[in-house]
């Protein structure tokens, strides 16, 4: 099935307790992307990577690390989490940027940071 | 800069009615636009994606239209079900840009049994 897999579902964490939330995809797309939703703000675009070793910060990349070492995974990385990173985080996939195909999303990673 | 405005916020019908959720962007210049629906704390499941080119898309009880020179879109839910309780979201996907997409905040849809 083609999908766009994300792990851990659920997070609670500490404040500056690094943690990574990891990201793959099994359809060969090469843009992929991180986004955060929080009420009242929407989804908002933290990290995006065009293609293997090329990752670009999106509207809200403070704080957040990625890496694209392989096509197919593309890892959120927090050094120091902090409670105003508290959100509903979803990894998205497409096989064009979105030009000609439509996006696939991740079924979203809840992270709590005390 | 895009933005992408969806009315109603919330909407709340009886099963069994037709209704429309809006969508507004102030940025014509865009490839596409996609509706997502959103189960409480779930992920996003695509419903359709509609090219700048065409006018509407339609699958099973839905259809999206699209008029981008106006800044507007559709998404027509017939004979609505109480399964068909959920966030919808629209997206457009904006040309000239690597930034990708630009989400509306959203309509909450409530279809009472």
């Amino acid at each position: 099935e083609a999908q766009v897999t994300q792990n851990p579902r659920y997070l609670i964490t500490v404040t500056g307790k690094k943690l990574t939330v990891t990201c793959s995809q099994n359809m060969n797309h090469e843009y992929m992307s991180w986004y955060r939703q929080d009420p009242g703000l929407g989804l908002r675009q933290i990290y995006y990577s065009m293609n293997v070793e090329v990752t670009d910060k999106g509207d809200v990349p403070e704080g957040y690390k990625v890496s694209r070492k392989e096509k197919r995974n593309f890892p959120l990385i927090l050094e120091s989490p902090s409670p105003n990173q508290t959100s509903l985080y979803f990894c998205a996939s497409s096989l064009m940027g979105g030009v000609r195909d439509g996006y696939t999303f991740g079924s979203g990673t809840r992270l709590t940071v005390v | 800069k895009q933005e992408v405005t969806q009315i109603p916020a919330a909407l709340s019908v009886p099963e069994g009615e037709n209704l429309v959720l809006n969508c507004s962007f102030t940025d014509s210049a865009i490839y596409n636009l996609q509706w997502f629906r959103q189960d409480p704390g779930k992920g996003l499941t695509s419903l359709l994606l509609i090219q700048s080119s065409q006018r509407e898309q339609t699958s099973g009880r839905l259809n999206a239209s699209l008029d981008k020179s106006s800044g507007r879109s559709t998404l027509y839910i017939a004979a609505s079900q109480p399964g068909d309780s959920a966030t919808y979201l629209c997206a457009v996907r904006l040309s000239g840009s690597a930034r990708q997409l630009t989400f509306g905040s959203g309509t909450q849809l409530t279809v009472l049994p």
